[in-house]
C-alpha cells in the first residue's frame, strides 16, 4: 500500500539556521503530496502542497518540490524561526483524493 | 477561511463508559469526513471515512462496534467511542473535505480514559 517516510527527529536548529526535513513515498500513480503542520496542542493545518511531479509548493518561507524521479518531497527553509517549532507531517492522498497517508512527523526545535 | 471545529477538546472518562466526540465544519457542507487517532509521538493513523447519510468506511483493524461514527447532517460527524479503556486514550483528530476538495482539519480532541 502507499507509505510515506520521513526522517526521524526531533531536529534542533538555531534561529536563522537552514532547515530541510526529508521525505519520500511509495504509492501507485501520481499522488497529491502534502506538509502539514501541528503546533503544541493543536490539530494540523496544511502547509503546503503539489498535485503534480516538478510542482514547487511554498508558504511561509517553506518550500517542497515534489520529485516524481526519487519519490520525494522534502520540505526546506532558508532561516527558521523560533515560532516554526512544530511537528512536520509529509502526508500523500490517493489518486481519488479520498484520504491520506502520514508519515511519523518530526519534531522541530528552534532555539533562539 | 473554512474551519472544522470538534468538541470537547478534553475529556476524561471512566473506563466502561462511552464517549461522544463532535466534529463540525462551521462555514461549509462537508460530505465526507475523517477520522484519525494519534497515538504519543506517533503519526495519524486513518480510523475511518465518514460519509454524509451512509455507513461509515472503516480501516483495517478498527472495531467498528466499538467506534461508532454518525454523519447525520453535513456539518457534523460524530466518534462514540463505546466502553473505553484504558488503551483507548489518545488524541483524535477530525477533518473535513471541502466541496472544492481541500482538507480541512480539527483541533483534535484528547480522551483519557481512567
Amino acid at each position: 500500500g502507499d507509505s510515506v517516510t520521513q526522517m526521524e527527529g526531533p531536529v534542533t536548529l538555531s534561529e536563522e539556521a537552514f532547515l530541510t526535513i526529508n521525505c519520500t513515498y511509495t504509492a501507485t500513480g501520481y499522488p497529491s503530496l502534502f506538509w502539514y503542520v501541528q503546533y503544541p496542542g493543536e490539530g494540523l493545518q496544511l502547509l503546503l502542497k503539489a498535485t503534480k511531479a516538478d510542482d514547487k509548493g511554498s508558504n511561509k518561507g517553506f518550500e517542497a518540490t515534489y520529485r516524481k524521479e526519487t519519490t520525494s518531497f522534502h520540505l526546506e527553509k532558508g532561516s527558521v524561526q523560533v515560532s516554526d517549532s512544530a511537528v512536520y507531517f509529509c502526508a500523500l492522498s490517493d489518486l481519488r483524493g479520498n484520504k491520506l497517508v502520514f508519515g511519523a512527523g518530526t519534531i522541530l526545535r528552534v532555539k533562539s | 477561511g473554512a474551519v472544522v471545529s470538534q468538541h470537547p477538546s478534553w475529556v476524561i472518562c471512566k473506563s466502561g463508559t462511552s464517549v461522544k466526540i463532535e466534529c463540525r465544519s462551521l462555514d461549509f457542507q462537508a460530505t465526507t469526513m475523517f477520522w484519525y487517532r494519534q497515538f504519543p509521538k506517533q503519526s495519524l493513523m486513518l480510523m475511518a471515512t465518514s460519509n454524509e447519510g451512509s455507513k461509515a468506511t472503516y480501516e483495517q483493524g478498527v472495531e467498528k462496534d466499538k467506534f461508532l461514527i454518525n454523519h447525520a447532517s453535513l456539518t457534523l460527524s460524530t466518534l462514540t467511542v463505546t466502553s473505553a479503556h484504558p488503551e483507548d486514550s489518545s488524541f483524535y483528530i477530525c477533518s473535513a473535505r471541502s466541496a472544492g476538495n481541500t482538507i480541512y482539519f480539527g483541533e483534535g480532541s484528547w480522551l483519557t480514559v481512567v
